[in-house]
């Protein structure tokens, strides 16, 4: 199966900075992407779909200027989250999808303070 | 709008065998998958559906229904290691995961 790569594992921030996440597919082309959003104790939220040469598609609520995403190449995603606020605090992950399942990367805990 | 329902937490012992049921209304479905996370880890996929009918996978098995938009997780055997949150998920157009709020299961010696 895929390989999903997923760095930095943790991450704390001060509040009003930005923080730059990436996503690789170590041995997999993958043209779509998808960002997830985890509260502790909750279930995974889709936050956007990253489309490799395009822009990406987010989900109703979630706000593109804040939540930036480029896919570059087959193989790279980064979401930024900018000017971050504690309450962005949470756990992120991205994940390849395949025809049947989805690899996940490690996820990113990121602490805003 | 899409939703999915699972019981918030089960309890079993070491041995035992336990299902987790799934229920689903949503717009455009492409199959049920079932993940497993660990505290603090990521998402690990079990098992997928995407026609009706039971698929195994060594100790875990899944099931599906489309008539009914149920399906369900069936652990047999269980270990300690299986104590875990279990998702099932709608997979949606383009690959798109929609997740059920989780179950929480405890295995106890």
């Amino acid at each position: 199966g895929a390989v999903v790569s997923q760095h930095p594992s943790r991450v704390i921030c001060k509040s009003g900075t930005s923080v730059k996440i990436e996503c690789r597919s170590l041995d997999f082309q993958a043209t779509t992407m998808f960002w997830y959003r985890q509260f502790p104790k909750q279930s995974l939220m889709l936050m956007a779909t990253s489309n490799e040469g395009s822009k990406a598609t987010y989900e109703q609520g979630v706000e593109k200027d804040k939540f930036l995403i480029n896919h570059a190449s087959l193989t790279l995603s980064t979401l930024t989250v900018t000017s971050a606020h504690p309450e962005d605090s949470s756990f992120y992950i991205c994940s390849v999808p395949t025809s049947t399942e989805a690899f996940f990367g490690q996820g990113t805990r990121l602490t805003v303070v | 709008g899409q939703s999915l329902e699972q019981p918030s937490e089960v309890t079993a012992v070491e041995g035992a065998i336990v299902q987790i049921n799934c229920t689903y209304q949503t717009s455009g479905f492409y199959g049920l998958s079932w993940y497993q996370q660990h505290d603090g880890g990521a998402p690990t996929f079990l098992s997928y559906n995407g026609l009706d009918g039971l698929e195994e996978t060594g100790r875990f098995s899944s099931f599906l229904s489309r008539s009914d938009s149920y399906g369900y997780l069936l652990l047999q055997e269980l270990q300690m290691k299986d104590s875990a949150s279990y998702f099932c998920a709608v997979r949606s157009q383009g690959g798109k995961l929609i997740f059920g709020q989780g179950t929480e299961l405890s295995v106890k010696p």
